[in-house]
Parts: C-alpha cells; structure tokens; sequence
C-alpha cells in the first residue's frame, strides 16, 4: 500500500514565522501535490512537482513556496505566516503515467495565531 | 477552467438503501476521474479511478459510472451502511500537466 505520511497532524504558529510541512512518500512516485482545504472552498491546489528540483504553481501559489530535493519528500514553505493561512494542508502523491490515483497523507491541520 | 459541482452538499439515508451520488464537470477533456472519501479531520482515501475510456469501474459495494460526453459521473453504494458515513469527493483530471480539479463533497449519513 501507498504511504503518505505528513509530519504533524497539527500544527501551531504566530504570525511572520517561516513555517516548514514535511510530506514523504514510499512508493517512489514521480509527482507530488500540496493542497489547502478550507469549508465552503473545497481543495485548492498550492503548488505540485513533476520531478526532483522541479515545481509548478497551482491556484493558489501567494505567500507559499516548495522544496523537493529528494524524489521522495516534498515541503511547504509559508515564508511569513498569516492568519489567512490557517487551514488543512493535505499532500498527495501519484506515479507520472495519466491513469494513475493520487494518494493522500493524513493532513495537517495548521493554526496561525 | 475546469468546473466540478457535486449535488447535493448532504445526503441523509436509512441503513440498508442503495444511494447515487453525482459529480458533473464542464470539461469533457479529461485523462481520468477519481472518487474520493473523506472522513473528519483525515485526508482523502482513493475509492476508485475511471479513465476516460471506460464507463464504469466497481470495487465491492462500490460502483462509478463515466459519461465523458455528458460530463457526469455518479458513485452508486449498495446496501449502506453507518461506516460509509463521509464525505465523498470526486476530482477530475484535465489534459493539463497532471493538475486535478476537486469537487466540494457530498457528506453522507448513514443512519442505523
């Protein structure tokens, strides 16, 4: 089975920290997503990476920026965290072919305070 | 831009009934469609994945159907029960660079 673990389930930090959310992955899959899910927004795509040093902005890049050195670790930056910030994070991960699932971790709710 | 609705937001069935839930898109240029469950506060588990060549997939209770044409898709569950109790997401994978575009849920009680 496809595992996708998320470093903390949740996560508590003050405005203008750099905040870090780690997310690895075992099934040496190629693509990696980070999500932020929000009541009555649904799941928004932040940003994605098809490929080690490789990354791409989703809907909602501002005020995020990524790190994916290692094929299987993918990390969230917040560069200066915000009250709108506050939400669940959920990591994905999927293999590059076009039919293939994505698998999600277990997600980190973040509060910023 | 690819649009997904979900209707209805909440569903509320007696344990035992056979149940539909509907996912339309705007966008019938799709790799894929994935289903999706939540449960509070945890991440998404992977239900069942149709490519755009097939109309329909099953596991167990579980059975989606694909109109690619239509833009719809419906997760049908047979003989609910209270643990199918969620919130059921599908997502649509477009032609652009492996990017999905999520509904907003159906959240489904299941009462005993």
């Amino acid at each position: 089975d496809v595992k996708v673990t998320q470093s903390s389930r949740y996560l508590v930090k003050r405005t203008g920290e750099k905040v870090f959310l780690e997310c690895v992955q075992d099934m040496d899959h190629e693509n990696m997503f980070w999500y932020r899910q929000d009541p009555g927004l649904g799941l928004r795509l932040i940003y994605f990476s098809y490929d080690v040093k490789m990354k791409e902005k989703g809907d909602i890049p501002e005020g995020y920026s990524v790190s994916r050195e290692k094929k299987e670790r993918f990390s969230l930056i917040l560069e200066s965290a915000s009250t709108n910030q506050t939400s669940m994070y959920l990591c994905a991960s999927s293999l590059s072919r076009e039919n293939q699932p994505q698998h999600f971790g277990d997600g980190t709710r973040l509060s910023i305070l | 831009k690819q649009e997904v609705t979900q209707i209805p937001a909440a569903l509320s069935v007696p344990e035992g009934e056979n149940l539909v839930l509907n996912c339309s898109f705007t966008d019938s240029a799709i790799y894929n469609l994935q289903w999706f469950r939540q449960d509070p506060g945890k991440g998404l588990t992977s239900l069942l994945l149709i490519q755009s060549s097939q109309r329909e997939q099953t596991s167990g209770r579980l059975n989606a159907s694909l109109d690619k044409s239509s833009g719809r898709s419906t997760l049908y569950i047979a003989a609910s029960q209270p643990g199918d109790s969620a919130t059921y997401l599908c997502a649509v994978k477009g032609y652009n660079a492996g990017k999905s575009t999520f509904g907003d849920g159906t959240t489904l009680t299941v009462k005993p």
